[in-house]
């Protein structure tokens, strides 16, 4: 069954505190990415990646990092710069420059919470 | 780079009517519109899609329409049932591979409809 799997699904992070999540997928797409969703403001692109070792800055990418050492994953870290990390964190994986190729597959999210 | 905008941002119908939701995009470059429905606390799932050169598409109750030349696009919802309440995105796409505000394939999203289902 392939698909994009994000974990973990709740996370709470401590002030000053980094934290780590997952995004795996096993659709063999190239590019991946990493939005950000908040009440009323839609999704916001944080990091994107369209080929291992390589991700480039989204509009949102301040208090973020981003690896791509392998195709099947690309692990997004909340680092203690963010200042409002509380959010709905979404990965999505596509097949880059093949428009209409279904679009984004997202996986099923990860909700950040600051306690 | 590319802007999408998207109204409205909250859409209530009566079972059984219809739903129209609209966005505008700004670049004419852009030639691909998809439309994702995000249910509450799922993730955002591909529901239609249109390219530049189609005017109209269908798929059972819905369908979008695309105006290149106003550079616009609509989705439409007939005969609406309580399922339908969701989270409607448009987005717009270049298809290029260089960014440009949306990611690799250019897409850059709407803010959403949240649209309801009266019973």
């Amino acid at each position: 069954d392939g698909g994009i799997t994000q974990s973990p699904k709740y996370l709470f992070r401590k002030e000053g505190q980094n934290v780590t999540l997952s995004c795996e997928q096993n659709l063999n797409h190239d590019a991946m990415y990493w939005y950000r969703q908040d009440p009323g403001q839609g999704l916001r692109l944080i990091y994107y990646s369209q080929i291992v070792n390589d991700f480039q800055k989204g509009d949102i990418a301040e208090g973020y990092s981003v690896s791509r050492e392998k195709k099947e994953s690309f692990p997004l870290t909340v680092t203690s710069a963010q200042k409002n990390p509380t959010a709905f964190y979404l990965c999505a994986s596509s097949i880059p420059g093949r428009q209409g190729a279904g679009g984004y597959t997202f996986g099923s999210g990860t909700r950040l919470t600051v306690v | 780079g590319e802007n999408v905008e998207q109204h409205p941002s909250t859409l209530s119908v009566q079972e059984g009517d219809s739903a129209v939701i609209k966005c505008t995009y700004s670049d004419s470059a852009s030639n691909y519109f998809p439309w994702y429905k995000q249910e509450l606390g799922k993730r955002p799932q591909l529901i239609i899609d249109i390219r530049s050169n189609v005017g109209e598409k269908k798929d059972q109750r819905i369908a979008v329409t695309l105006n290149k030349t106003a550079k616009h696009f609509s989705l439409h919802i007939t005969e609406t049932q309580p399922e339908d309440s969701a989270v409607y995105f448009c987005a717009a796409s270049s298809g290029t591979l260089m960014y440009s505000g949306g990611g690799a394939d250019g897409l850059t999203f709407g803010k959403g409809t949240h649209l309801i289902i009266q019973p």
